[in-house]
């Protein structure tokens, strides 16, 4: 299987831009996880789905943040009018089963000047 | 509610020497999982090892060994004959919530071995 894979791996970016990112699973992997990670911390989880359902989101995910996940496969995140505070890296995790492990991507770092 | 302690914020050994990484969980489920993830400076989270609440069985993987102990709620990892490849920030996660099965990760321990 190839791994998870994220796009871009590094978004550099404005004050109140718009920006979208990618996280593609591995395949036949029907559970998507979205987490957030701060310098000095660890990851927080943001959102998930189930195939193209969205379960659940964390108050962590303010109303400029929405996720997609059409057809199953592929993700996005989007965030609106971003803010300083946004900086992070943006780490998209799959897994097969209920109880697997989650098998992370290399994460999409955003800087928010 | 869930929760992942990792007192050691800091370690640094020589290397060759062996180190142990501490984790506390807490959780008021009787099934859950536990694990470990090596985060390197490239910042790509790597699985380590999962382990489930039934069975207590300590593991052994090459330099890699983990003691998983219910009564005291710890799940600690102890490389042996480090090398300065495992410098990296370790983190410990559990799985207790079934439903959505989020990870809660403690805030991670930066291991520096020192050639």
């Amino acid at each position: 299987d190839t791994g998870v894979s994220q796009n871009p791996r590094h978004k550099i970016t404005k004050r109140g831009q718009n920006v979208t990112f990618r996280c593609d699973p591995i395949s036949e992997h029907n559970r998507l996880y979205w987490y957030r990670q701060t310098l000095g911390q660890g990851p927080e989880f943001l959102t998930y789905f189930q195939n193209e359902a969205q379960l659940e989101k964390s108050r962590l995910l303010s109303d400029r943040f929405s996720a997609e996940r059409p057809k199953g496969s592929f993700s996005t995140l989007e965030i609106q009018r971003t803010e300083q505070g946004d900086s992070a890296m943006y780490l998209c995790a799959s897994t097969r089963a209920s109880g697997g492990t989650q098998y992370f991507g290399p994460g999409t770092r955003l800087t928010v000047l | 509610a869930q929760k992942v302690t990792q007192a050691q914020t800091e370690i640094s050994v020589v290397e060759k020497e062996d180190v142990t990484l501490d984790c506390v969980y807490e959780t008021r489920d009787t099934t859950y999982y536990l694990f470990w993830y090596k985060q390197p400076p490239s910042g790509e989270l790597v699985f380590l090892i999962r382990r489930n609440s039934f069975d207590e069985q300590n593991e052994i993987s090459g330099r890699y060994s983990w003691n998983f102990q219910k009564s005291t709620s710890s799940f600690n990892f102890t490389i042996t004959a480090s090398q300065v490849v495992d410098s990296a920030v370790y983190f410990c996660a559990q799985i207790s919530n079934f439903g959505n099965e989020k990870l809660t990760f403690g805030t991670g321990t930066r291991l520096t071995i020192i050639p």
